[in-house]
Order: C-alpha cells, then structure tokens, then sequence
C-alpha cells in the first residue's frame, strides 16, 4: 500500500508570503495528524482530522494555520502569512483508528520563511 | 500532564558497541511508549511500542527497549551498532486529547552516530 505522502518536500518563501501544504494519507485511514518541529525543538502535534471534522486543533500556534480535509481525503495546511518563526518541518500521519497505536508518518514538508 | 526527557542530543558509537538511548517519561495515567527513528531525508519510522503486557519489547533491526514503571523509563538498546544505525531517535509517549483519540508527546530527539 502507498504510505502517507507530503508535498512539496521542501518550500523557501518571504515572510507574509502564503504557503500550502499537502498531506494524502494512506487509503481508509480516517485519521489524519499533522505536527511540526521548529529547529531544536520537541515535534509537537498541531491538530487531528477524524474523516473531515477537525477533532482537535489545540496545537495549532496561531490563526495563520488553517488546517482542511476535504472529504475526509487529503488535507492542506496553509500558512498566512507566513513569519520567521514557522519554519520548521510539518510532519502528517495517519491511522486507521483513533489513538497512537498505528501511526504512519509522511517525510514531511521542510518549510523555511525567510 | 505528560512529557518526555530524553537524555543525551548525542550518543556517538562505534561499529559493533553497545547502543543506549535513553528515554524518561512523566504520565499521570499507564503510557503507552513509542521509540521513532528518522533517517535522514526520511520520515519518521516507528521503530517499537509499549501498551500493555510484557515490559521488554522488541522492534525493528534489532533494536529493543524495556518499560520500567519504578524509574519511569523506556531506554532503547541494540547490542551491536550498525553503521545503518546513524540516524535521529525519538521516545514518545501517548497524550489524551479527548474521548476520540490521543496525540503523541515527543522527547528533543537523540542523534546517534556510529563509527566505523
């Protein structure tokens, strides 16, 4: 099976710029996580999709992330504007059922804001 | 609330040594434990987990890691690195979010470095 694919891999944009990530997760997984690791520190979850209803997005840092799923397939997380402090990698995951047993992570997205 | 400590940003060996990877966890309720591994331009691979039942825990390439309640740790080991070892280990824990699921609390991550 595919896993969790995330693109673009990398993105270089100016502050305020906009930019969109995208995560496909693995086929039938209804749950879809994302989370981010600014350099040098602790990868920390930003919100979880339960098919298209955001269960929880007590992580997401500030009102410039809009996190969607439409469908309940793949999901976009944009940034606007984007600052300085964003840069990071966005990791996504996903799993069948609710919880951490199964996690499947994506590569990730290396956003850097300069 | 729940947090990991991992101990070390660096552990570096020689091919064939000893690996240890430490791991401390703070949990108000039973963790469940989790060791991800990252290879470079890669994402994160689960490596082994810890619900419930027997403590010792095996996992992928060799590697495993015991879960000792009394001193609220979760180290991993492998008995002899590899030079394909070399990568970045993270110990994680499960957090409660609501009645729906759990989100994972990762620890800085330990880079591991293996020498030939």
């Amino acid at each position: 099976e595919a896993g969790v694919t995330q693109f673009p891999s990398h993105s270089v944009i100016e502050k305020g710029q906009t930019v969109t990530l995208r995560c496909d997760p693995i086929s039938g997984h209804d749950n879809l996580y994302w989370y981010r690791r600014v350099m040098g520190k602790e990868i920390k979850f930003l919100l979880h999709f339960v098919k298209e209803s955001k269960q929880d997005e007590s992580g997401m840092p500030n009102n410039r992330f809009l996190a969607e799923r439409t469908g309940g397939t793949y999901s976009t997380l944009k940034v606007q504007p984007a600052e300085l402090e964003d840069s990071g990698v966005y990791f996504c995951a996903s799993s069948q059922r609710p919880g951490s047993y199964g996690y499947t992570f994506g590569s990730g997205t290396r956003l850097t804001v300069v | 609330a729940q947090s990991v400590t991992q101990l070390g940003s660096h552990v570096s060996v020689s091919e064939g040594a000893l690996v240890l990877l430490r791991c401390n966890y703070s949990s108000s309720v039973p963790p469940y434990l989790f060791w991800y591994v990252q290879y470079p331009n890669q994402g994160l691979q689960l490596l082994l987990k810890y619900t419930t039942g027997a403590t010792l825990v095996k996992g992928i390439n060799g590697f495993e890691a015991e879960f000792k309640k009394s001193e609220t740790s979760f180290h991993l080991t492998k008995p002899s690195a590899h030079m394909s070892d070399a990568a970045e280990y993270f110990c994680a824990v499960s957090a409660y979010l609501n009645q729906a699921g759990t989100a994972l609390i990762f620890g800085k991550g330990t880079t591991l470095s293996v020498s030939s």
